[in-house]
């Protein structure tokens, strides 16, 4: 059982670039999310996606495309990357809500993408 | 706006040692408290979750409490060791989907 896997591991991009960060789980889970992660500052929510053709923005969204076609593939696309970007990238999925009273309700993250833009 | 605070940033103690890890909410109205750990290199894990009408959860030598009314949460790991050395973050669970993190104790247990 893989849990959630990401790709690339580490990816330099020079500005202006675009890119998709692959996202993959294999435990069928309905919930799926992508944050960030900044030296000095909490993992912060990019978008999240709520099953398969539903997404929605999360605390940071802007510069960033989600889409939800399959309920085990969750790819983050960079439009026009730009140095604020630069950044570490995590993939996360729950079988529920995330964030709410449900009981049981692990959030299983990826290894995280690090992505470097200059 | 949820801020979480995590006091210390960073704590090095030698292996053995029970120690704490605080955590801090501004916002009282949470749904869940989650704390993790994340080693380097790697993606978090999930040690703890205590729901809002929980008082604590206990895995192992790990005991997390949870205060609402204060907005506090704590973290006991008893008899340390070198293998608990990572950084340990808390999140609270705001709504659907919406985790608030803190920025992290970084932990050292040194043999």
């Amino acid at each position: 059982n893989a849990g959630v896997t990401q790709t690339p591991k580490f990816q330099v991009l020079k500005t202006g670039q675009s890119m998709t960060l692959q996202c993959a789980q294999d435990m069928n889970h309905e919930y799926m999310s992508w944050y960030r992660q900044d030296p000095g500052m909490g993992l912060r929510l990019i978008h999240y996606s709520v099953g398969a053709g539903i997404t929605d923005q999360g605390e940071v969204p802007n510069g960033y495309n989600v889409s939800r076609s399959t309920t085990e593939d969750f790819p983050l696309r960079l439009l026009s990357a730009a140095p604020s970007q630069t950044s570490v990238y995590f993939c996360a999925s729950s079988y529920s809500f995330a964030g709410t009273g449900n009981s049981g309700n692990t959030i299983y993250f990826g290894e995280g993408s690090w992505l470097t833009v200059v | 706006k949820q801020e979480v605070t995590q006091i210390p940033a960073a704590l090095s103690v030698p292996e053995g040692e029970n120690l704490v890890l605080n955590c801090s909410f501004t916002d009282s109205a949470i749904y869940n408290l989650q704390w993790f750990r994340q080693d380097p290199g790697k993606g978090l894990t999930s040690l703890l979750l205590i729901q809002s009408s929980q008082r604590e959860q206990t895995s192992g030598r790990l005991n997390a409490s949870l205060d609402k009314s204060s907005g506090r949460s704590t973290l006991y790991i008893a008899a340390s060791q070198p293998g608990d050395s990572a950084t340990y973050l808390c999140a609270v669970g705001t709504g659907f989907q919406k985790l608030v993190f803190g920025t992290g104790t970084r932990l050292l247990v040194s043999p």
